[in-house]
């Protein structure tokens, strides 16, 4: 099956740890975004990717880093500088970096920071 | 900046009854328009999409209208039924699509039988 998985689906912290997203494709596609969702806010986004060891900051990146070493994976990382990181975190992919190509949703991870 | 604007942010229906959800855009330049349906715990997925060339588009019980020179466009669901009920973004092309898509803050919309 082809798809874009995310992992854990609920993850909890402590306040000043940072925490690692996983988010995986195995569409073979160029282009992978990361979202925050909260509630009446829609989806912001924090970073995308258009290719392989390149990426690009997107609204609200401060106290979050990314990374694109594989193709198939973009992790995001929430660090302790994020100062409101509990929200859920969408990751998405599209065949390229072009807006105009139809984005691919993962479920999502709930982070709860405690 | 520029953004995209949606409502209303709840929306509930009869089931059978007829659904719109409407979005305005500031960018003039806009070009693309997708909608988004987002299922109780699952992420969100595209269900139909304009482009600014034509100004309506259908797909079975959804259409989609544009209107450029208004600068909005609308979702239309027709015929409702229980399996309607979501969360629903729409979205556009902004400043040229540096950025890629900016969302609305969504619709939830709510089928009542």
């Amino acid at each position: 099956d082809g798809g874009i998985t995310q992992s854990p689906k609920y993850l909890f912290r402590k306040e000043g740890q940072n925490v690692t997203l996983s988010c995986e494709q195995n569409l073979n596609h160029d282009a992978m975004y990361w979202y925050r969702q909260d509630p009446g806010q829609g989806l912001r986004l924090i970073y995308y990717s258009q290719i392989v060891n390149d990426f690009q900051k997107g609204d609200i990146a401060e106290g979050y880093s990314v990374s694109r070493e594989k193709k198939e994976s973009f992790p995001l990382t929430v660090t302790s500088a994020q100062k409101n990181p509990t929200a859920f975190y969408l990751c998405a992919s599209s065949i390229s970096g072009t807006p105009y190509n139809e984005q691919f949703f993962g479920p999502g991870t709930r982070l709860t920071v405690l | 900046g520029e953004n995209v604007e949606q409502h209303p942010s709840t929306l509930s229906v009869q089931e059978g009854d007829s659904a719109v959800i409407k979005c305005t855009y500031s960018d003039s330049a806009s070009n693309y328009f997708p909608w988004y349906k987002q299922e109780l715990g699952k992420g969100p997925q595209l269900i139909i999409d304009i482009r600014s060339n034509v100004g309506e588009k259908k797909d079975q019980r959804i259409a989609v209208t544009l209107n450029k020179t208004a600068k909005h466009f609308s979702l239309h669901i027709t015929e409702t039924q229980p399996e309607d009920s979501a969360v629903y973004f729409c979205a556009a092309v902004i400043g040229g699509g540096a950025d890629g898509l900016t969302f609305g803050k969504g619709t939830h919309l709510i089928i009542q039988p």
